[in-house]
């Protein structure tokens, strides 16, 4: 079946610094994708989200661009603090077809060093 | 406040023994689904539901059982066919319509065989 991958299992930064967070997708009936962000034993939560039809979006110090031509997948985030130290999952999903089952890449650990 | 709801946080389980992971919602969501997550792993689909009394395996079914009576909830059953089950168990809802696919989790069971 199609899948979702991460380049990077683990990222380090130091405080302040911006870091990005790459994924890559197979499925090109994807039109849907979020990320999501997991500390240590809770749920995934949202943090931002990007359709089709859009090449980038921006949130509150995050940014997501989205490459169909390559099926890239990135997660910016600005001016890193240390508690957005956590795993980071994206996820993708295709809204046409009547399914809708979000499918997760591996994960890319984001540690940032005070 | 509304949100999806995970009980109990920690399950200790012993070998044969069947244990069922509680999962309720109040989102009026249509869509549930159970995934499991390993150490270093991506979230893997159990088991998913798009409507009341209907069901639908995902990836890694065997081993495990659901039951969708009512919308708001979605129990899920780890039998003794399951071999290995220690793993954190995260379920989530979303709405299933066109406009907004999002996935909403509760914050996890982990699962311990003893």
């Amino acid at each position: 079946g199609e899948s979702v991958g991460l380049h990077l299992p683990t990222l380090s930064v130091q405080e302040g610094d911006n870091s990005i967070i790459n994924c890559a997708y197979s499925n090109s009936a994807s039109d849907y994708f979020i990320w999501y962000k997991q500390e240590s034993g809770k749920g995934p939560q949202f943090i931002i989200d990007i359709r089709s039809n859009m090449d980038k979006r921006q949130g509150q110090r995050v940014t997501v661009l989205l490459n169909k031509t390559v099926k890239h997948l990135s997660l910016q985030i600005a001016a890193t603090q240390p508690g957005d130290s956590a795993v980071y999952f994206c996820a993708e999903s295709s809204t046409s077809g009547g399914s809708y089952i979000p499918t997760f890449g591996r994960g890319t650990s984001l540690i940032v060093h005070p | 406040d509304g949100g999806i709801t995970q009980s109990p946080k920690y399950l200790f389980r012993k070998e044969g023994q069947n244990v069922t992971l509680s999962c309720e919602q109040n989102l009026n969501h249509d869509a549930m689904y159970w995934y499991r997550q390993d150490p270093g792993q991506g979230l893997r689909l159990i088991y998913y539901s798009q409507i009341v009394n209907d069901f639908q395996k995902g990836d890694i079914a065997e081993g495990y059982s659901v039951s969708r009576e009512k919308k708001e909830s979605f129990p899920l059953t780890v039998t003794s066919a399951q071999k290995n089950p220690t793993a954190f168990y995260l379920c989530a809802s979303s709405p299933e319509d066109n406009m907004n696919t999002e996935a909403f989790f509760g914050q996890g069971t982990r699962l311990t065989v003893v």
